[in-house]
């Protein structure tokens, strides 16, 4: 069975203030794929990123940054300089050997001008 | 080309009645999802089309619940005999192809009350 923990339910931050976003995961894959979504207020969910088990390279785009450990099993979600633009309730997710993605409960992130 | 669309985008209706809901996927994209996401929660997978065959449907949650994809393309899910449990939003996803490594591309989802 799959399964994707968000434990912050919510998370209020300032403006130019860094947050970052947990995502535990567990799986019995030995290949699986890990993503993170955006869901804005207008609802509609937009991916962010892809990361497969095999690759534990942290990735950087713009002012996001994803830190992939195994070892843990995170998958963590990092914005810098944060903007009220950022504000969303934000979904990690799993997919294993099968189609079937399985989504965290998200984390509403809201940033305070 | 377009992205994935969802109609109607709000659907009222009574304990009890019918339902259809309709999602056009990206064009040439052969892999289908349904997802439903009720308030605070992340989307709950439903159903995974590869062409006009339902390849996994284990996350229909009983019988009232079908959905069909005919001819590869636009799917329409059905909910008979509704409940007002079933109110939440329905996703509809697609992606390239038959792999957990593409991107699925989501619709605005369609809004269903049963009241």
């Amino acid at each position: 069975a799959q399964k994707v923990t968000q434990a912050q339910t919510e998370i209020s931050v300032v403006e130019k203030e860094d947050v970052t976003l947990d995502c535990v995961y567990e799986t019995r894959d030995t290949t699986y794929y890990l993503f993170w979504y955006k869901q804005p207020p207008s609802g509609e969910l937009v991916f962010l990123i892809r990361r497969n088990s095999f690759d534990e390279q942290n990735e950087i785009s713009g002012r996001y940054s994803w830190n992939f450990q195994k070892s843990t099993s995170s998958f963590n979600f990092t914005i810098t300089a944060s903007q009220v633009v950022d504000s969303a309730v934000y979904f990690c997710a799993l997919s294993g050997s099968y189609q079937k993605v399985t989504f965290g409960t998200g984390t509403k992130l809201q940033v305070i001008p | 080309g377009a992205g994935v669309s969802q109609t109607p985008s709000n659907k009222v209706t009574e304990k009890g009645k019918y339902v259809e809901l309709r999602c056009d996927p990206i064009s040439g994209h052969t892999a289908l999802y349904w997802y439903r996401q009720s308030l605070g929660q992340g989307p709950e997978f439903l159903i995974y089309f590869q062409g006009t065959g339902a390849a996994d449907d284990s996350g229909l949650p009983n019988d009232r619940f079908f959905a069909v994809r005919p001819e590869g393309s636009v799917s329409t899910l059905k909910i008979q005999r509704t409940e007002r449990g079933d109110s939440a939003v329905y996703l509809c996803a697609s992606s390239l192809m038959d792999s957990s490594y593409n991107e699925q591309f989501f619709g605005p989802g369609t809004r269903l009350t049963v009241l």
